[in-house]
């Protein structure tokens, strides 16, 4: 079947510009979660949903950085006044139990951001 | 808070060497233990996990023991090939609120001479 999906795969804009990334999870799967991968760091978590609310936003960097998920199904990962340091690989996953310490997630390819 | 450490690479190995990326977590509870690679253009994907202590998890050559006593969950292979070059990220599960998050490693980039 069909993986996890990302788009745009890259995104180069200006500082102080709006970005707007999406994710297509697994059908079927409750849980998604948004990662980001600064060049020579690991993945952060940013934020993660269960069906359509966020129950923790604890990773999210600063308030120019909100996620909404509609449908149980596609989310959006916004960034206002884009910044230099916002520069990195996005990571979209989902999973289908999100309580379970055992799950396995499954992630897109990523978008790369590169706010010049 | 709950972390993960893994050995700086990159590494660099001929074909048919023996691999061992190093990896050690510090954790409250009982977290599940996991390894994903990264080929290159390509997403990350799970290699394999152990979700309880003295598990090993196995997939394609790969093995890791979840050792709770040094907490440590180092990946091995006994014979590399070119096609095993990627990065490898070591990672727990951690909770988080109604639910739960993974917390990875930096990473450590493998690469394979023939």
């Amino acid at each position: 079947g069909a993986g996890v999906s990302q788009s745009p795969s890259n995104k180069v804009t200006e500082k102080g510009k709006d970005v707007e990334l999406r994710c297509d999870p697994i059908s079927g799967h409750t849980a998604l979660y948004w990662y980001r991968q600064r060049l020579g760091q690991g993945l952060e978590f940013l934020i993660y949903f269960q069906g359509n609310s966020a129950p923790d936003k604890s990773g999210l960097p600063s308030d120019r950085f909100s996620a909404e998920r509609t449908g149980e199904s596609v989310s959006t990962l916004t960034i206002q006044r884009t910044q230099q340091e916002d520069s990195a690989v996005y990571l979209c996953a989902s999973s289908p139990n999100p309580t379970s310490f055992q799950e396995t997630q499954y992630f897109g390819p990523g978008t790369r951001l590169l706010v010049l | 808070g709950n972390s993960v450490t893994q050995m700086e690479g990159p590494v660099t190995l001929s074909e048919e060497a023996f691999l061992t990326i190093n990896c050690t977590y510090t954790a409250t509870g009982y977290p599940s233990l996991f390894w994903y690679v990264q080929y290159p253009g390509e997403g990350l994907q799970l290699l394999l996990k152990a979700t309880k202590a003295d598990d090993k998890g196995s997939n394609k050559g790969f093995e890791a023991t979840y050792r709770k006593e040094t907490t440590s969950f180092h990946l091995e292979k006994g014979s590399v090939q070119v096609s095993d070059s990627a990065v490898y990220f070591c990672a727990l599960s951690d909770r988080v609120e109604a639910g739960t998050a993974l917390i990875f490693g930096k990473g450590t980039t493998l690469s394979v001479s023939s």
